[in-house]
């Protein structure tokens, strides 16, 4: 038990479709993320909520949306999306930086996407 | 800006020998850093981090690093590894500069792979 809890762990999808993808975090933590891994790529970061508040786009297209409706999910909606995009989607949280600067991240398992 | 490099993408060991994954960074400003452990189908798990003091710190399964100012190194090691360990391997960096974001940087990652 990681103590965030993404879901689904699979997901296939056209590139017409739209589907969503769930984080869940039972930590106490006040901030999210998302990070997308590709192979042979180091991770990216593509969104950070810091008490539900979006302070961090990293130029993310806008085929992904994210939502935040509270401090404990976080869901990344998914639209029109390219081949490219099949990736393990990471879902993290911490504790804000400036409350515990230290905190580190704790990772879900992820969601494995392919776009067909 | 901050940057990881680790120099090997794959680390091929027999079982019972030691291990050292390497890892590089370049800042301009004091940094944090950590080490994380990606199991196959799995998320990132934090290893080891180092914040300040000792240089060198100790994190779970028996796997510890160093911290090196002059040489911007933060090199992993074990002394025995183990079947299990079998994984691959994250070097992260954060900026120590104060901010709202917690933005980590991540290396390439090293495949650990050990062989009976």
């Amino acid at each position: 038990e990681t103590g965030v809890t993404q879901t689904p762990r699979h997901l296939v999808m056209g590139m017409t479709n739209k589907k969503s993808l769930k984080c869940e975090q039972h930590l106490g933590h006040n901030a999210m993320y998302w990070y997308k891994q590709s192979a042979k790529k180091p991770l990216e970061l593509m969104f950070v909520y810091n008490f539900k508040e979006q302070t961090e786009n990293n130029s993310v297209p806008s085929r992904f949306s994210p939502e935040c409706p509270n401090s404990s999910h976080l869901f990344l909606h998914l639209h029109t999306l390219q081949p490219e995009d099949s990736a393990l989607y990471l879902c993290a949280s911490s504790q804000v930086p400036g409350i515990s600067y230290n905190s580190p991240l704790h990772f879900g398992n992820g969601t494995r996407l392919t776009v067909t | 800006a901050q940057s990881v490099t680790q120099l090997d993408s794959q680390v091929p060991v027999f079982e019972e020998a030691p291990v050292e994954l390497r890892c590089n960074y370049s800042s301009s400003v004091s940094v944090y850093l950590f080490w994380y452990v990606q199991y196959p189908n799995q998320g990132l798990q934090l290893l080891l981090k180092y914040l300040s003091g000792s240089t060198l710190v100790k994190g779970i399964n028996g796997f510890e690093a160093e911290f090196n100012k002059s040489q911007t190194s933060f090199h992993l090691r074990k002394p025995s590894v183990h079947i299990s360990d079998t994984a691959e391997y994250f070097c992260a960096v954060r900026e120590n500069s104060g901010g709202s974001n917690y933005k980590l940087t991540f290396g390439k990652g090293t495949l650990l792979t050990v062989n009976p």
